[in-house]
């Protein structure tokens, strides 16, 4: 148990319905991230959240839309999806500190993250 | 792109040590090396970081190169379970470039 839990577990969806995916965590972070794991591919950024403001967009389809309604919560919305987006979707966590000489040194918590298929 | 280099795999025998290397001669002066490790189909689970010192806690030791372009991630008594993808990982402590990239990571099978 990390900290760190994302519901569901599992999910299949159809192209054309729309689903969320849900990542709440109980450490008090102030920074939360969505990463996409396709199959035998590295781990990829996707969206990044400080102090509840998407600070990071790499480069994502416009039919993966996050939320982050507060510090504790991350959303991440999905309409008219693709096969090719079937993944592990996988949130994370982090205490990020705006400003002082140890700004990286805080280590990120994830999650067991959502396995996504799309049919 | 990732700023490390590891090998694709690596194994090692069960109670033996497993040394696991990684390059990033890239690295800047603010830049922190991070191993975080994945069992399969769950959450990357951190390990250890360091700057320019060795460190050590209850999973790992990591040894850091005097020029800083290497570093080596040390399991003491390699279990079963340990069986997993290492990845090292670069990251700045600048906030407006800060973000933790994975690479490939090294698949590392533990044997009996």
């Amino acid at each position: 148990e990390t900290g760190v839990t994302q519901t569901p577990r599992h999910l299949v969806m159809g192209m054309t319905n729309k689903k969320s995916l849900k990542c709440e965590q109980h450490l008090g972070h102030n920074a939360m991230y969505w990463y996409k794991q396709s199959a035998k591919k590295p781990l990829e950024l996707m969206f990044v959240y400080n102090f509840k403001e998407q600070t990071e967009n790499n480069s994502v389809p416009s039919r993966f839309s996050p939320e982050c309604p507060n510090s504790s919560h991350l959303f991440l919305h999905l309409h008219t999806l693709q096969p090719e987006d079937s993944a592990l979707y996988l949130c994370a966590s982090s205490q990020e500190k705006r400003g002082g000489f140890d700004r990286a040194n805080t280590e990120a918590f994830f999650g067991q993250g959502t396995r996504l298929t799309v049919v | 792109d990732a700023k490390t280099t590891q090998p694709p795999s690596m194994d090692c025998a069960e109670g033996r040590a497993a040394n696991l290397p990684c390059n990033h001669s890239t690295i800047s002066g603010n830049e922190y090396v991070y191993w975080y490790r994945q069992i399969h189909s769950q959450g990357p689970q951190y390990i250890i970081h360091g700057l320019k010192n060795n460190e050590t806690n209850e999973m790992a030791s990591l040894i850091i190169t005097e020029d800083r372009k290497s570093s080596t991630l040390i399991l003491p008594h390699a279990t079963l379970r340990d069986t997993a993808v290492y990845y090292c990982i670069v990251r700045a402590y600048d906030y407006n470039t800060d973000k933790l990239i994975f690479g490939t990571g090294t698949r590392l099978q533990v044997f009996p």
